[in-house]
């Protein structure tokens, strides 16, 4: 079946560095690739989407690439802060239903 | 304030009895969806309904049960049929039911069973 693998479980950054997680997808119709983050005890929250037609996509510190060919997509956070830290979910589309990860738990020490 | 709101934030289950975990929300979404999350594991879907009084299973939907009687409301009953209930429960809604539109989950409910 279709399924989502995600890169790093655990990513360990200094404040200001950068921070990178990566997932593959199998379903070669998946059209929508959002990011989610969760803190501690909440849901999740949305923090960036992007579309098959489009290769790369930024909000302030936050941008995600897709690699279409090679089912790629990828989560970069710049110039990391303390409250970055918390478990990062990517998810790719499927026919009715989101995908999930497995999960990142970034921590970013001051 | 528009959202989505899950109820209990905690809850304890005696082995063998049902619970009902409820989420109700005031966004006008059509889908609605429950998901399970267990450590290390991602998001994984147990039920979703994309138009009142109409649902789905999802991966994972043994031992559970739904209803969508209400656009605002999609309860989650765990059975006794549920071999692991012991689990954070998500409940999330999106405008529509193709899912390439932005999932709004809640704060989900601990559900443990003693």
């Amino acid at each position: 079946g279709e399924n989502v693998e995600q890169h790093p479980s655990t990513l360990s950054v200094q404040e200001g560095d950068s921070a990178v997680i990566k997932c593959t997808y199998s379903d070669s119709a998946s059209n929508y690739f959002p990011w989610y983050k969760q803190e501690l005890g909440k849901g999740p929250q949305l923090i960036i989407d992007i579309r098959s037609n489009v290769g790369e996509k930024k909000d302030q510190r936050i941008a995600v690439t897709l690699n279409k060919t090679a089912k790629h997509f990828s989560l970069h956070i710049t110039e990391t802060q303390p409250e970055d830290s918390a478990v990062y979910f990517c998810a790719a589309s499927s026919t009715d239903k989101l995908i999930f990860g497995t999960g990142t738990r970034l921590q970013v020490f001051p | 304030d528009g959202g989505i709101t899950q109820s209990p934030k905690y809850l304890f289950r005696k082995e063998g009895q049902n619970v009902t975990l409820s989420c109700e929300q005031n966004l006008n979404h059509d889908a609605m969806y429950w998901y399970r999350q267990d450590p290390g594991q991602g998001l994984r879907l147990i039920y979703y309904s994309q138009i009142v009084n109409d649902f789905q299973k999802g991966d994972i939907a043994e031992g559970y049960s739904v209803s969508r009687e209400k656009k605002e409301s999609f309860p989650l009953t765990v059975t006794s049929a549920q071999k692991n209930p012991t689990a954070f429960y998500l409940c999330a809604s999106s405008i529509q039911g193709s899912m390439n539109t932005e999932a709004f989950f809640g704060q989900g409910t601990r559900l443990t069973v003693v």
